[in-house]
């Protein structure tokens, strides 16, 4: 099992639609979750981080946190097709773990016109 | 000003040879990072210093040598370069270990022939 699982994709959504992503994660004891956006041939770029329960908005962007499903989501609204890249999710684990990023494999995004 | 900065940026070398990358950090953090980005572009931790002692040390060939001078630099040394090794090679910083945010620097395309 993946430590961090996301469908790759791709994820095409119209432009002014919202786009939802989806990461799993099977470290029970994850303390802190991250998206990142990843443009090609760029490196990963902050998007968000959450560290409790529910849902935290920033702009167009809102993530979402259940640690009891061990679930975390990024919904996007008003999609622009600026916004097609790949989004990774990212958990490091407490602890003992020396704040190890742990990365799923991404989803790619696609807005189109 | 550049947060994050990496040299070479390419990196196109035979079977066998011996390179270096560098990593600096202007942000004043206190720990940094190498991962590295496969063709399938998985982002997968190699190292991690905080304030130059080693705290990750993930599964990777003792071909990798990592160094960290001082706080702001974090090198990685390759010998005896294999064709899966070609990847791209990201540093990152984050304030301190555990739940911080990590900031990615431009990327090292390695290429081996």
């Amino acid at each position: 099992q993946k430590e961090v699982e996301q469908n790759s994709g791709p994820l095409s959504v119209p432009e002014g639609a919202i786009a939802s992503l989806n990461c799993t994660y099977s470290d029970r004891g994850s303390q802190s979750f991250f998206w990142y956006r990843q443009y090609s041939g760029k490196s990963p770029e902050l998007i968000m981080f959450i560290y409790s329960n529910g849902d935290k908005e920033d702009g167009r962007f809102t993530a979402q946190l259940n640690k009891a499903s061990q679930y975390v989501s990024l919904l996007i609204r008003d999609s622009q097709p600026s916004d097609s890249a790949t989004y990774l999710c990212a958990v490091t684990a407490g602890g003992t773990s020396y704040g190890k990023l742990t990365f799923g494999q991404g989803t790619i995004l696609t807005v189109h016109p | 000003d550049t947060a994050v900065s990496q040299t070479p940026k390419y990196l196109v070398t035979q079977m066998g040879n011996d390179k270096s990358i560098k990593c600096e950090q202007n942000l004043g953090h206190d720990t940094m990072y190498w991962y590295k980005q496969d063709s399938k572009k998985f982002l997968k931790i190699m190292f991690s210093y905080n304030n130059k002692e080693l705290i990750i040390n993930e599964t990777v060939p003792n071909r990798f040598s990592p160094k960290s001078p001082d706080k702001a630099h974090l090198n990685l040394h390759i010998n005896s370069l294999e064709l899966g090794d070609s990847a791209v090679y990201f540093c990152a910083s984050s304030i301190k270990v555990n739940r911080e945010t990590q900031y990615f620097g431009p990327g090292t395309r390695l290429l081996v022939l």
